[in-house]
């Protein structure tokens, strides 16, 4: 099973500033990675797939890159509806398909 | 509009059963994969199960094999998770979402508490 991880737990980011969230997988997935967002109470939403294809809908600020086992998602200029979780995701080798543990994105 | 709506949820003894649903709109339920997954309180996403288009190939993660059946009616555009022996670590809103390696939409999610 390959593990995900992802780092920091938690980033306290001002509104305007730049996120920078990473996830490193136990062995190499490629680019077979994908980002999500959960907000409190709601479902995950897919934001990024195949490590920087966005999401139908997903504004150009969020950015995702890496390959192997570092992945990094950018969120520029954060917005308040873009504080929330984020989970990372490995879709090469399964079963299973593995989550990271999150990071949480907080107003600083 | 691509909708998923999952149902069935509820609170049930340690060593009871529960039947989960997903009722699909918006495409063409018959086409796609379709992906069960869980989140227990206060943490992470856990990938449970998946079905293929008809039905065919099926994998279960180790942490509720022998113990959940996924199915599906794509006359009924409609996804299943027979879920039984139930325990505490169980807790959890059940997501089920929309094709394999990427999921692309999920439902809200339906909860499901075990205890005494």
């Amino acid at each position: 099973e390959i593990v995900m991880t992802q780092s920091p737990a938690t980033l306290s980011v001002s509104p305007g500033e730049r996120a920078t969230l990473s996830c490193r997988a136990s062995q190499s997935v490629s680019t077979n990675l994908a980002w999500y967002q959960q907000k409190p109470g709601q479902a995950p939403r897919l934001l990024i797939y195949g490590t920087s294809t966005r999401a139908t809908g997903i504004p150009a600020r969020f950015s995702g890159s890496g390959s192997g086992t570092e992945f990094t998602l950018t969120i520029n200029s954060l917005q308040s509806e873009d504080f929330a979780l984020y989970y990372c995701q490995q879709y090469n080798n399964w079963p299973p398909w593995t989550f990271g543990h999150g990071t949480k994105v907080e107003i600083k | 509009q691509v909708q998923l709506v999952e149902s069935g949820g509820g609170l049930v003894k340690p060593g009871g059963s529960l039947r989960l649903s997903c009722a699909a709109s918006g495409f063409t339920f018959s086409d796609h994969y379709m992906s069960w997954i869980r989140q227990a309180p206060g943490k992470g996403l856990e990938w449970l199960s998946y079905i293929s288009s008809s039905g065919s190939s099926i994998f279960y993660a180790d942490s509720m094999k022998g113990r959940i059946t996924i199915s599906r009616d794509n006359s009924k555009n409609s996804l299943f998770l027979q879920m039984n022996s139930l325990r505490a670590e169980d807790t959890a809103v059940y997501y089920c979402a929309k094709d394999r390696d990427v999921f692309d939409i999920w439902g809200q999610g339906t909860t499901v508490t075990v205890s005494s």
